[in-house]
């Protein structure tokens, strides 16, 4: 079956520690996309990647860092920078890496991250 | 003011009964728009897009007023398992996606 998946499911950070959350499609979509959810709150952008070996900051990308080596792989490190880490993580791809058009993007299971 | 902007609700409402969300956006740059529904603790999934002449799929109607800057749906005949977060979307041809904030919706027995 084709799809995203997100592991873990549910991670525990603590203070001054960096963790790492993986992101996998088979879809074979160029776009990969990483937002973060707050309860109430819609998604904001963090990190997305066009392409391989290439990656650009959203909208509240500090704190966070991502790799592309691979087109089927995109993982978010969380390091000790980031101070209100505890959310609700969604990572997503879609066809191609600019979405003005009627390309749509398609969601991870997610992970939850919360502070010890 | 919020680049995309949602009343969060909750739409609290009976079975059958039909309710509609607005959604409003303010970059006139935008290009394309959809509706997302979210499950409690899941996944954002696409419901519909939005197309400039207003599109239907079943009880769903989406519509578009590129005048004014906002999007609609509208769901008739509500059923309990239309309870869910319905997240409106935008993108911009610069490449970036923005989601509303999302409208609660109880559909009640």
């Amino acid at each position: 079956d084709g799809g995203i998946t997100q592991s873990p499911k549910y991670l525990f950070r603590k203070e001054g520690q960096n963790v790492t959350l993986s992101c996998e499609q088979n879809l074979n979509h160029d776009a990969m996309y990483w937002y973060r959810q707050d309860p109430g709150q819609g998604l904001r952008l963090i990190y997305y990647s066009q392409i391989v070996n290439d990656f650009q900051k959203g909208d509240i990308a500090e704190g966070y860092s991502v790799s592309r080596e691979k087109k089927e792989s995109f993982p978010l490190t969380v390091t000790s920078a980031q101070k209100n880490p505890t959310a609700f993580y969604l990572c997503a791809s879609s066809t191609r890496g600019r979405l003005g058009g009627r390309e749509t993007q398609y969601f991870g299971p997610g992970t939850r991250l919360l502070v010890l | 003011r919020k680049e995309v902007e949602q009343d969060p609700g909750p739409f609290n409402v009976p079975e059958g009964a039909t309710v509609a969300f607005n959604c409003t956006y303010s970059n006139s740059a935008s290009q394309s728009f959809f509706w997302y529904r979210q499950d409690c603790r899941k996944e954002p999934k696409l419901l519909m897009s939005v197309y400039s002449s207003g599109n239907e799929d079943g009880r769903f109607t989406a519509q578009l007023n590129r005048a004014s800057q906002y999007i609609s749906l509208l769901i008739r005949d509500s059923k309990l398992s239309d309870s869910a977060t319905y997240l409106c979307v935008v993108n911009t041809n610069a490449g970036k996606s923005t989601f509303g904030d999302g409208t609660t919706l109880t559909v009640k027995p």
